[in-house]
């Protein structure tokens, strides 16, 4: 079992739909980390948080800490948000190497 | 507002040949870190720095080298290429632990 699970692993949705993406893991972890790869391959960091709730326009990022689980939100989806969704964690072990969860790719259709 | 800048963008390389990835980043940040993502696939740690002088070793390290001797500067060294070392290699670099990331566009390397 991976110590960072997705899903789903493929979601595809009309434009505007509610859009939620799902992490749990297994470990202690320092902060959670929500990131964003595009299809022409560039990564972007959305998220860092270690507890609560974070809002970026459309977007927001829950964590539960005793559940060991976490929500990434798309509002209002658009085409421009179909992306592969990765979520990883910083462990209490080592903040230095992250765990990746296998990502979840997103296609929202105009 | 130039982030963090990888070159090349491509390369194609072949087998036994030997490069260096340059990843240079300007926002002062201690912690600097190569990855490779096999298509399909994650991202995997190669090597990370948490400050100018200070190296380590990730999770997949075997065949690659790197140095730190700026603040600025990371760059990654492929010694004697091979098939394998076929991928995308992204540079990150962060202010320190519990802080987010901030990605290069990446490097697309082919070994023939």
């Amino acid at each position: 079992k991976n110590e960072v699970e997705q899903s789903p692993q493929n979601l595809t949705a009309q434009e505007g739909e509610f859009i939620t993406i799902n992490c749990s893991y297994s470990v202690g972890i320092s902060a959670l980390h929500w990131l964003q790869q595009h299809p022409g391959g560039g990564i972007v960091s959305l998220f860092m948080l270690s507890s609560g709730k974070k809002k970026h326009g459309r977007l927001i990022a829950t964590i539960n800490i005793q559940e060991k689980h976490s929500s990434l939100h798309i509002t209002a989806s658009h085409p421009r948000d179909s992306a592969v969704y990765i979520c990883a964690v910083s462990t209490m072990d080592s903040n230095y190497q992250l765990i990746w969860g296998a990502g979840t790719k997103l296609i929202i259709k105009p | 507002n130039a982030g963090v800048t990888q070159t090349p963008k491509f390369r194609i390389l072949k087998i036994g040949q030997s490069m260096t990835l340059q990843c240079t980043q300007d926002m002062n940040h201690n912690y600097m870190y190569w990855y490779r993502q096999d298509p399909g696939m994650g991202l995997k740690l190669i090597y990370y720095s948490v400050g100018a002088g200070i190296t380590d070793k990730g999770e997949v390290p075997n065949g690659y080298n790197v140095s730190r001797s700026t603040t600025e500067d990371f760059p990654l060294r492929l010694e004697l290429a091979a098939p394998s070392q076929t991928s995308v290699y992204f540079c990150a670099s962060s202010p320190g632990s519990n802080y987010g990331y901030t990605f290069g566009s990446g490097t697309r390397l082919t070994v023939v």
